[in-house]
């Protein structure tokens, strides 16, 4: 599976958009984008995944670049209960989830 | 809620000792995977079972091993361990549908070896 890149840390601001981009230039033609994060130290949770299209759920969305080499993570309206560490992973699937250090991201108020 | 489910949530061992940790996928999903967080480490993939049988192995210890019963529950046994097996372990589980399928992860085993 390809690697991905992320900034290790961001913060934002509660109430606001949060944007959190990943780097996955060497991803292949049947590798999705998964974006999960871990609260402190429960278990990762889902949040959205991607092949090529933009998608959408209550949770947040994903942007995938044209070239499919970047996307982003855009939850709408962060709130302090979205602090937490969020992973991209790209996967083919079937595959293992692979977890990088993912970005920390801090939600003040 | 994920609907995976993991117990013991806390395990305190002394080194050398064996434990069983314990998963419960959500209903209906047939794949279920192990995945061990250290501090110094990250979240690493251990092994994959689907319907039964061992699918993918990864950084797993020799001293380590898992199955997944006809109940499609799955348990983790970790033996003679030592100092650097504490670690939060967790189990994820999906469809193990050949196209797209999402792994939902459990709250954890805390274990502690002292």
């Amino acid at each position: 599976d390809a690697k991905t890149t992320q900034p290790p840390s961001m913060d934002c601001a509660e109430g606001r958009a949060a944007n959190l981009p990943c780097n996955h230039s060497t991803i292949s033609g049947n590798e999705y984008v998964y974006w999960y994060r871990q609260i402190h130290s429960q278990g990762p949770q889902y949040i959205i995944h991607g092949l090529k299209n933009n998608e959408t759920n209550e949770m947040a969305s994903l942007i995938i670049t044209e070239d499919r080499k970047s996307s982003t993570l855009i939850l709408p309206h962060a709130t302090l209960r979205d602090t937490a560490v969020y992973y991209c992973i790209v996967r083919a699937a079937g595959n293992k989830l692979t977890f990088g250090g993912g970005t920390r991201v801090l939600v003040k108020p | 809620d994920s609907g995976v489910t993991q117990t013991p949530k806390h395990l305190i061992t002394a080194t050398g000792q064996r434990v069983t940790l314990r998963c419960s996928p959500r209903s209906g999903d047939l794949s279920v995977y192990w995945y061990q967080q250290s501090l110094d480490q990250g979240l690493q993939f251990l092994i994959q079972y689907y319907n039964g049988e061992e699918r993918a192995k990864g950084n797993i210890l020799e001293r380590f091993s898992a199955q997944q019963f006809p109940d499609l529950h799955s348990e983790l046994n970790l033996s003679s361990l030592e100092l650097g097996d504490s670690a939060l372990y967790f189990c994820a589980s999906s469809t193990g549908s050949p196209h797209q399928e999402t792994q939902y992860f459990g709250p954890g085993t805390r274990l502690l070896v002292l």
